[in-house]
C-alpha cells in the first residue's frame, strides 16, 4: 500500500537556524507532491507543491522543497527559520491511478521555533 | 474561486447515534474525499468517490459509511458513533486527472462523541 513517512515527528529550533523537514513516499507511479502548513488553531494551508519540470520547487513564505525521483524523497528546507513559522507541517503525496487520484498525508511534524 | 462547505464547524453527539456530516462543493468535481485528522496521525482517509454513486474505502473506513447521490454532495456516515470517533473531519475534493491542481480543502468539523 502506499504511504508517506516523515522523519521527525517533533522540530525545535532557534530563530535563524536553517530547516530541513524530511519526507518519503512509497509508490512506483505517477505522483504529485505536496506540503501543507496548519497554524496553531488554523486550517491546513499549502505551501508548496510539485507536479512536474524542475525538481526544485518554491513555495510561500520562503519555503521550498526538492524532489528527488531516485529516494522517493520530497524534503521542505528554509535557510533562515522565524518564531512565527511555528506549525505542524504535512508531507502529501497524490497518487495517480487509473480514472481517479488519492492523496496520502504523512503523520506530520511539530516545528516550534524559539526567539 | 472554488468552495468546499462543511454543513457545521462543531459537533456534540451521543455513543450510539447516527451521524451526518455533510459536505458540498461547487465547481463540479468528480473526485470527493474524506479524511480525519488526529495528533500525531495526520490525515488519513476515510473513504473517497470518484463519481455520483461510486465510493471507495480509505485507510481507515471501518464504522463510516458515505453516501455520493449527487455530484456535489458527498456525506460521511457514522452508523453507530463511539468515543473512538472524536476527531476532526476534513473534505476535500478535486476534478477528475487534473493533476496540475491541488486539493481544495473545507474548513473541518470537530466532532466530539460523549
Amino acid at each position: 500500500a502506499q504511504s508517506v513517512s516523515q522523519h521527525n515527528h517533533h522540530v525545535i529550533l532557534s530563530e535563524a537556524a536553517s530547516l530541513e523537514l524530511g519526507c518519503n513516499y512509497s509508490y512506483g507511479g505517477t505522483v504529485n507532491l505536496f506540503w501543507y502548513v496548519q497554524y496553531p488553531g488554523q486550517h491546513l494551508q499549502l505551501l508548496l507543491k510539485y507536479f512536474s519540470g524542475d525538481p526544485l520547487v518554491k513555495g510561500i513564505k520562503g519555503f521550498e522543497a526538492e524532489f528527488i525521483k531516485s529516494k522517493f524523497s520530497f524534503n521542505l528546507r528554509k535557510p533562515s527559520v522565524q518564531w512565527s513559522d511555528t506549525a505542524e507541517y504535512f508531507c502529501a503525496v497524490r497518487v495517480l491511478s487509473g480514472g481517479y487520484n488519492k492523496l496520502i498525508f504523512g503523520a506530520g511534524t511539530r516545528l516550534a521555533v524559539h526567539p | 474561486d472554488v468552495k468546499v462547505t462543511q454543513s457545521s464547524r462543531y459537533l456534540v453527539k451521543r455513543t450510539g447515534e447516527k451521524v451526518f456530516l455533510e459536505c458540498v462543493q461547487d465547481m463540479d468535481h468528480e473526485n470527493m474525499f474524506w479524511y480525519r485528522q488526529d495528533p500525531g496521525l495526520g490525515l488519513r482517509l476515510i473513504y473517497f468517490s470518484y463519481d455520483v454513486k461510486m465510493k471507495e474505502k480509505g485507510d481507515i473506513p471501518e464504522g463510516y459509511s458515505v453516501s455520493r447521490e449527487k455530484k456535489e454532495r458527498f456525506s460521511l456516515i457514522l452508523e453507530s458513533a463511539s468515543t473512538n470517533q472524536t476527531s476532526m473531519y476534513l473534505c476535500a475534493s478535486i476534478p477528475r486527472d487534473r493533476d496540475n491542481q491541488p486539493q481544495h480543502f473545507g474548513d473541518g468539523t470537530r466532532l466530539s462523541i460523549l
